[in-house]
């Protein structure tokens, strides 16, 4: 089964500040994803990239960045962070173009902006 | 864009019992609709899915039924087990995108012992 990781797995940090958060996916899958989860909006896709150096905006990308750096390597940048970016953040991949479209999903990361 | 709804946000049944969830989507070039489970404090994982050219598609005790006409889709949980509670969500894919999903807002089952 496709292994991915996030990091951190919880972050605190106050209204203004700079966060990252980190996805590492090790199955060679093309595509990556970042989505936010919150109560009664279910996943919301914010960038996703299908390949290195590639992004793509999603649905929810105000006030985020995203970058990938490598195959395996996608980044969430949060650089002026607010209240309302609160959430639990989920990373995801998948193969898209084979037999499989599905995701993978990491297990997820909590920011608390303050 | 496409929208899709998830019409109960939360659903009890008693263990053996059958459990329905029902989506319905905007976009009618979606063809591919994918269901994905969550366990309290979890990430998510595939279940089933089903494309456009089925109307019904079953994994073991799990049903998806299709009806393009009227944009709907929905899971059958048979038989349900403690196992089986956790929040479920469909999702659709818009226009052939070959990765993006739309995900409905989730629900919570619970299969009461």
């Amino acid at each position: 089964e496709a292994a991915v990781t996030q990091s951190p797995r919880n972050k605190v940090t106050v209204t203004g500040g700079n966060v990252t958060l980190s996805c590492r996916q090790t199955n060679s899958h093309n595509y990556m994803y970042w989505y936010r989860q919150d109560t009664g909006h279910g996943l919301r896709l914010i960038h996703y990239s299908y390949g290195a150096g590639n992004l793509q905006i999603g649905d929810v990308p105000d006030g985020y960045k995203a970058t990938r750096t490598t195959q395996e390597d996608f980044f969430l940048l949060l650089e002026l962070a607010s209240p309302s970016q609160t959430s639990l953040y989920f990373c995801a991949s998948s193969d898209v173009g084979g037999s499989q479209d599905t995701q993978y999903f990491g297990p997820g990361t909590r920011l608390l902006v303050l | 864009g496409e929208k899709v709804e998830q019409h109960e946000s939360t659903l009890s049944v008693r263990e053996g019992d059958s459990a329905v969830i029902n989506c319905t989507y905007t976009d009618t070039a979606s063809s591919y609709f994918p269901w994905y489970k969550q366990e309290a404090g979890k990430g998510l994982h595939f279940v089933i899915d089903i494309r456009s050219n089925v109307d019904r598609k079953q994994s073991q005790r799990l049903i998806v039924l299709l009806d393009k006409k009227a944009k709907r889709f929905s899971l059958h949980i048979t038989a349900t087990q403690p196992e089986d509670s956790a929040i479920y969500f469909c999702a659709a894919n818009p226009n052939n995108a070959g990765a993006k999903l739309t995900f409905g807002g989730g629900t919570r089952l619970t299969v009461r012992p």
